[in-house]
């Protein structure tokens, strides 16, 4: 079956702009977590769902950044007024039910480049 | 809240050479371990994981991780790498709820001929 899908795969977008970022989780996933991972560095959490809820944004970096899943499915990170510093591979992974499996599948990342 | 160390950025080794890539992890409250793989130009999958039960846990590929308590490790090993196992290793921790899981900065093994 599918695998989890980011689009784009790469933006370039200059600084002061707006940027979104898509997650396609596999279906029937209800958890739904997305990372920030800089060069050289692990996954850096961001934001959990579980279902259309945000269960935990304690990872989100400054209120320039936010995500949404209104249906429970889809999600589209929002990043506003983009800086240099937000330059890195945005990852989005999603989990089945809780009970289920604990494993985490990861999309092939987004790379968001802030000129 | 909790972190992960891996204490090496890079680990060379001869092809069939024995391997352990380590990872210590610093917690309060019980915690689960994973350890993820990343092909070059490929996403991240899960090798192994520790929740419960027997402290030494067997994954894909000839891998294999013991979870240590008492030294808050979780170190993995593999007894005869193989070229294809070149890649950058993660180790991750999390809690009962999975809430959050946090990740070590990575390990990338070069197997060489």
């Amino acid at each position: 079956g599918a695998g989890v899908s980011q689009t784009p795969s790469n933006k370039v977008t200059e600084k002061g702009k707006y940027v979104e970022l898509r997650c396609d989780p596999i279906s029937g996933h209800t958890a739904l977590y997305w990372y920030r991972q800089s060069l050289g560095q692990g996954p850096e959490f961001l934001i959990y769902f579980q279902g259309t809820g945000a269960a935990d944004d304690s990872g989100l970096p400054n209120d320039r950044f936010f995500a949404v899943r209104p249906e429970g499915s889809v999600s589209t990170l929002k990043i506003q007024r983009t800086e240099r510093g937000d330059s890195a591979v945005y990852l989005c992974a999603s989990s089945p039910p809780p009970g289920q499996s604990s494993e985490q599948f990861f999309g092939p990342g987004t790379r968001l480049t802030v000129l | 809240a909790q972190s992960v160390t891996q204490l090496d950025s890079q680990v060379p080794v001869f092809e069939e050479a024995p391997v352990e890539l380590r990872c210590n992890y610093s917690s309060s409250v019980s915690v689960y371990l994973f350890w993820y793989v990343q092909y070059p130009n490929q996403g991240l999958q899960l090798l192994l994981k520790y929740l419960s039960g027997s402290t030494l846990v067997k994954g894909i590929n000839g891998f294999e991780a013991e979870f240590n308590k008492s030294q808050t490790s979780f170190h993995l090993r593999k007894p005869s790498v193989h070229i294809s196992d070149t890649a950058e290793y993660f180790c991750a921790v999390t809690t009962y709820n999975f809430n959050k899981f946090y990740f070590g900065s990575g390990t990338k093994l070069n197997v060489k001929p």
